[in-house]
């Protein structure tokens, strides 16, 4: 089955500044990678998804590209607030109608 | 507005007894998982679900079943709770295809 490695755990960064986000996958078949977002106390939410046949995605101050040679995508967080504050899941599912496999979070910092 | 409702928010079991989580959808999604979160390591499937009578083991399926009569309804079964099966306990539901997936609050789960 898939199996997805998320990195760095934490992550803090200054107000302002950009956070990356990287996630590697073992399955070359997978074909959907979403990033969802989990403050404190509150269920994960979908924040920007990305499929294998796009590199890049923008959305506002997030994006997500993908390297699908190399099996890894990445989330680019630019001019951080402190809102940003919180643990970002990456995921990935294989074929349709297989579940999402996460990653095991980043804790994302932003201090004022 | 899409809604998954899980029964309990916090529950406290004691071990040896049988344990019921629930979680309903109210948006005729086929698709329904059960996950685990625990500190560190992120979101393990526990078990899905992609029609009625129909589910799937997931990466950490010892010790729980499911059961899903109805469309809405997939609940979580621990047959005999312990200890280490203390956590977070999420629900999601979703459209087949690569589609979000939507997460229930959590029922934060003690078994003492």
């Amino acid at each position: 089955g898939e199996n997805v490695e998320q990195h760095p755990s934490t992550l803090s960064v200054q107000e302002g500044d950009s956070a990356v986000i990287k996630c590697t996958y073992s399955d070359s078949a997978s074909n959907y990678f979403p990033w969802y977002k989990q403050e404190l106390g509150k269920r994960p939410q979908l924040i920007i998804d990305i499929r294998s046949n796009v590199g890049e995605k923008k959305d506002q101050r997030i994006a997500v590209t993908l390297n699908k040679t190399a099996k890894h995508f990445s989330l680019h967080i630019t001019e951080t607030q402190p809102e940003d504050s919180a643990v970002y899941f990456c995921a990935a599912r294989y074929q349709a109608g297989t579940a999402l496999i996460f990653g095991k979070g980043t804790t994302l910092s932003v201090s004022s | 507005d899409v809604k998954v409702t899980q029964s309990s928010r916090y529950l406290v079991k004691r071990t040896g007894e049988k344990v019921f989580l629930e979680c309903v959808q109210d948006m005729d999604h086929e698709n329904m998982f059960w996950y685990r979160q625990d500190p560190g390591l992120g979101l393990r499937l526990i078990y899905f679900s992609y029609d009625v009578k129909m589910k799937e083991k997931g990466d950490i399926p010892e010790g729980y079943s499911v059961s899903r009569e109805k469309k809405e309804r997939f609940s979580l079964i621990l047959e005999s709770a312990s200890t280490n099966q203390t956590s977070m306990y999420l629900c999601a539901s979703s459209f087949p295809g690569d589609t979000e997936a939507f997460f229930g609050q959590g029922t934060r789960l003690t078994v003492v």
